[in-house]
């Protein structure tokens, strides 16, 4: 099954809001890892975040990680247009050593 | 570019064509990945390689074959597709003994049409 779910499916915000993504897990994890893909294209890793980590920040982006609730969020702040994409976390589980996407969140932030 | 080059960036092949998917990284990573991303559906993993050797196939139908012929380089190669194998698919790479213990580089992808 399914390791690692987004939530929402999709998030719909004026520029300047912030964002929030939520990523669901089922098991043990090692790290869990957040990418972005732009219409079309491959995607880009913006954060991975180990398991013994709470929280991680890079530029506008801020991960937390709540392993005893196996979840985790992405916050983008001051969102731009231009970070209009899917966003999706994946999961390094402990007892397969294979990352597993989720189905992503589709942002879509308006000028 | 991200370091992770794939070519083409576009292919439509009849069932009966026989092409090729190209993969190149210059980024010294050990590990190279090829998935599938259909619409509406998760990335699925299809093969992984280890420094050259093959140590993951999902189960993947026989009609893909992958090539790995050194560290830098792998091939997809695709015959007698189906019009349901119409996909992105990625390619990507990582460093570390692990998968997934640095996060993966990910090509732009080929989009990949079966008429």
């Amino acid at each position: 099954s399914q390791q690692g779910e987004e939530d929402p499916q999709a998030l719909s915000i004026q520029e300047g809001e912030n964002a929030t993504m939520n990523c669901s897990y089922k098991t043990s994890i090692n790290n869990l890892q957040w990418y972005r893909q732009n219409s079309g294209r491959g995607l880009v890793h913006l954060i991975l975040i180990r398991s013994n980590e709470r929280e991680k920040h890079s530029g506008r982006l801020r991960v937390t990680l709540d392993t005893s609730k196996k979840s985790s969020s992405l916050l983008i702040t001051a969102s731009r247009a231009a970070d209009t994409a899917s966003y999706f976390c994946a999961t390094l589980q402990t007892s397969y050593d294979k990352v597993i996407f989720g189905p992503g969140t589709s942002l879509s932030v308006i000028p | 570019e991200t370091g992770v080059t794939q070519t083409p960036r576009h292919l439509v092949m009849g069932m009966t064509n026989k092409k090729s998917l190209k993969c190149e990284q210059h980024l010294g990573h050990n590990a190279m990945y090829w998935y599938k991303q259909s619409a509406k559906k998760p990335l699925e993993l299809m093969f992984v390689y280890n420094f050259k050797e093959q140590t993951e196939n999902n189960s993947v139908p026989s009609r893909f074959s992958p090539e790995c012929p050194n560290s830098s380089h792998l091939f997809l190669h695709l015959h007698t597709l189906q019009p349901e194998d119409s996909a992105l698919y990625l390619c990507a790479s990582s460093q570390g003994e692990g998968q997934g213990d640095y996060g993966y580089t990910f090509g732009s992808g080929t989009r990949l049409t079966v008429v």
